[in-house]
């Protein structure tokens, strides 16, 4: 099974800092890659399929890179409606796997 | 719109049956790949299994895999998760996502706001 680790697990951040978290996976998975959002009490929102690109609807601020074994989401300036958790999942082969989650909150 | 409308959580002892659905709408439900994801309470998303469009192919995750079924009736709009043999750890709120796009696609761009499991005596 591909394991996914997201670092860190937990990051606290100011508004309008830039903010990178970094998901590894255990073995290559080319792009197959997504982020989500999830906000406490609420269900994911999808933001970035195929490691880099931006679901519609998904703010500009939000970018994504990276393939093989490394990726990175990041928020180039960090809005109050981003204090959230960020989970990656990746979809190269079954069973699909997530990230561990990184919560990014007020400092 | 797109809606998912998940349904059946309770609390149920060890060793029991649930069977939880998802009703959709908004889209045209047989051409989706469809998903169960779950997260135990206060942890991170766990993948649980998903099916084609067509319900000729399904996938399970290895904790739930031989007492789990994932099944969908396109007549009906609705995905289904028959759970048997539960155990505390299948304790969790149970999400329905329809992935994206259309035939085939793997990522998953509509969630419903989950039904909830507790298996406990």
């Amino acid at each position: 099974d591909i394991q996914l680790t997201q670092s860190p697990s937990f990051l606290s951040a100011s508004v309008g800092d830039r903010v990178t978290i970094t998901c590894r996976a255990s073995q290559g998975i080319s792009s197959y890659l997504a982020w989500y959002q999830q906000k406490p009490g609420k269900a994911p929102k999808f933001l970035i399929y195929a490691a880099s690109t931006l679901q519609s609807g998904v703010p500009s601020r939000f970018s994504g890179s990276g393939s093989g074994t490394e990726f990175t989401l990041t928020i180039s300036s960090l809005q109050p409606e981003d204090f959230a958790t960020y989970y990656c999942q990746q979809l190269n082969g079954y069973p699909l796997t997530f990230g561990g989650g990184t919560k990014v909150e007020i400092k | 719109e797109v809606q998912l409308l998940e349904s059946g959580g309770t609390l149920v002892q060890p060793g029991g049956s649930l069977r939880l659905s998802c009703a959709a709408s908004g889209f045209t439900f047989r051409s989706y790949v469809m998903n169960w994801v779950r997260q135990a309470p206060g942890k991170g998303l766990e993948w649980v299994s998903t099916i084609t469009g067509s319900g000729g192919s399904t996938f399970y995750a290895d904790s739930v895999k031989g007492r789990f079924t994932i099944s969908r009736d396109n007549s009906k709009n609705t995905l289904y998760l028959q759970m048997n043999s539960l155990r505390a750890e299948d304790t969790a709120l149970y999400y329905c996502a329809k992935n994206w796009p259309e035939n085939g696609g793997s990522y998953s761009d509509y969630w419903g706001q989950g039904t909830l499991v507790t298996v406990s005596s």
